[in-house]
């Protein structure tokens, strides 16, 4: 079965710190996208940041990088200098095909 | 641009009515997603359209239709609501068919099954 953990249902973060959200996965297949996913209060889902499986080189997108570990099967999101606005849910999925799976999320909060 | 558009954002049924949840994006995508969020749990795919004219069942289908209209249009229809399907709903789109590398949501409607 093709599976995501998020073992984090909650986290929170002083405003300007750095913060990592942990996230495996299970499969058996070699060639899948990973991705991160927030969804503010809003119930927007916003891609933050998405990594190819066959690429070894971790992922980054101005304050969010991924440490992605395929032996692990292991994909942990690091928000670095949080601000207020990154409080949300966070989601980790994986994509194989057409079939996205997500984990149950991580809910977010900064504080001031 | 508008992206993916879904209709209604909140509706309320009893429990034996039907409905139709609309979708349609303007991107030119080839390949569409319905999913369902419940609470404490992530996203799970209902059904998808891997392009114009073909449907494939996800990991939760039962109880659900789709028809995609068209390449813009995607709907999911409930033929008898159950409250099991109070849940809020997200359609979406992918520009590529075979390597999919992102998804674009909608905003989701929010159903409640009585």
């Amino acid at each position: 079965a093709q599976t995501v953990t998020q073992s984090q249902p909650e986290m929170s973060v002083q405003e300007a710190e750095t913060v990592t959200l942990s996230c495996t996965y299970d499969t058996s297949e070699s060639n899948y996208y990973l991705f991160w996913y927030k969804q503010p209060p809003s119930r927007q889902m916003i891609l933050v940041i998405r990594q190819e499986a066959y690429k070894q080189q971790n992922a980054t997108e101005n304050r969010f990088s991924v440490n992605f570990q395929k032996a692990a099967k292991s994909f942990s999101l690091k928000i670095s200098d949080s601000q207020l606005g990154d409080t949300a849910m966070y989601f980790c999925a994986f994509m194989i095909g057409h079939d996205m799976r997500f984990g149950a999320g991580t809910r977010l909060t900064v504080k001031p | 641009n508008a992206g993916v558009t879904q209709t209604p954002k909140f509706q309320v049924l009893k429990t034996g009515q039907s409905m139709t949840l609309q979708c349609a994006q303007d991107m030119n995508h080839n390949s569409m997603y319905w999913y369902r969020q419940d609470p404490g749990m992530g996203l799970r795919l209902i059904y998808y359209s891997a392009s114009e004219g073909t449907t494939d069942k996800g990991e939760v289908p039962n109880g659900y239709n789709v028809s995609r209209l068209n390449k813009r249009e995607f709907s999911l229809r409930l033929e008898s609501a159950a409250p099991s399907q109070t849940s809020v709903y997200f359609c979406a789109s992918s520009g590529r068919t075979v390597h999919n590398e992102k998804l674009f949501f909608g905003s989701g409607t929010q159903l409640s099954v009585l």
